[in-house]
């Protein structure tokens, strides 16, 4: 049983491109949650999905940021016109419902940014 | 204040020693805790659940004190292995989802 995958690994983007960040959840979880981990920091909740379902995105930038997990297929965070403070490890979890916070969460190896 | 709040470290201790890491949380309300281990470039795992009575897996101890909001992890008989950054995460309220996660404190074992 798979655990939670991204993709890439390692993304490096030009200031002003687009950057898509994947995450496909473990089996049978329909719940994702992605984080994103600045330098020397914590990790910080950005947004949290269920299938075709914003629940929170009260962590995310108001502007060019956005997610999506459709019906089929992974969750995707797309960076639009990243800039250097974009550059960041962004890291995905998934539970198969509500109260996952309460077990802890499995988190995905994750994908590091690097905006140049 | 910070939501959550870890002294950065490093702690430097050398191989079996003792060594204890506390952590303070800014929200009463909040109902889990837990200890991550994070390694250099590496996604955060789970290393243990904190409950109210306390809990052990095997060299590690951690204690919660909910009327001072206050977390400690304590690593006895320390390995090389064990240097890491060790997160201290708690749930965000009354949130069944939202965790949010210190910054962290470094350790590094020596030989």
């Amino acid at each position: 049983n798979a655990g939670v995958m991204q993709n890439p690994r390692h993304l490096v983007r030009r200031r002003g491109q687009e950057a898509r960040l994947r995450c496909s959840p473990m089996k049978g979880h329909s719940h994702v949650y992605w984080y994103r981990q600045l330098p020397e920091e914590g990790l910080k909740f950005m947004v949290y999905l269920q299938k075709e379902n914003i629940i929170d995105e009260s962590g995310m930038p108001k502007e060019r940021f956005s997610a999506e997990f459709p019906k089929e297929g992974p969750s995707i965070l797309r960076i639009q016109q990243v800039v250097r403070g974009d550059s960041a490890a962004y890291f995905c979890a998934s539970s198969p419902g509500t109260g996952g916070s309460n077990y802890g969460y499995t988190f995905g190896s994750g994908t590091r940014l690097t905006v140049v | 204040r910070k939501e959550v709040e870890q002294d950065p470290g490093p702690f430097n201790v050398p191989e079996g020693a003792t060594v204890a890491f506390n952590c303070t949380y800014s929200n009463s309300a909040s109902q889990s805790f837990f200890w991550y281990r994070q390694d250099c470039r590496k996604e955060p795992k789970l290393l243990m659940s904190v409950y109210s009575s306390g809990n052990e897996d095997g060299r590690f101890t951690a204690q919660l004190n909910r009327a001072s909001q206050y977390i400690s992890l304590l690593i006895r008989d320390s390995k090389l292995s064990d240097s890491a950054t060790y997160l201290c995460v708690v749930n965000w309220g009354d949130s069944s989802y939202k965790l949010i996660f210190g910054s962290g404190t470094r350790l590094l074992v020596r030989p």
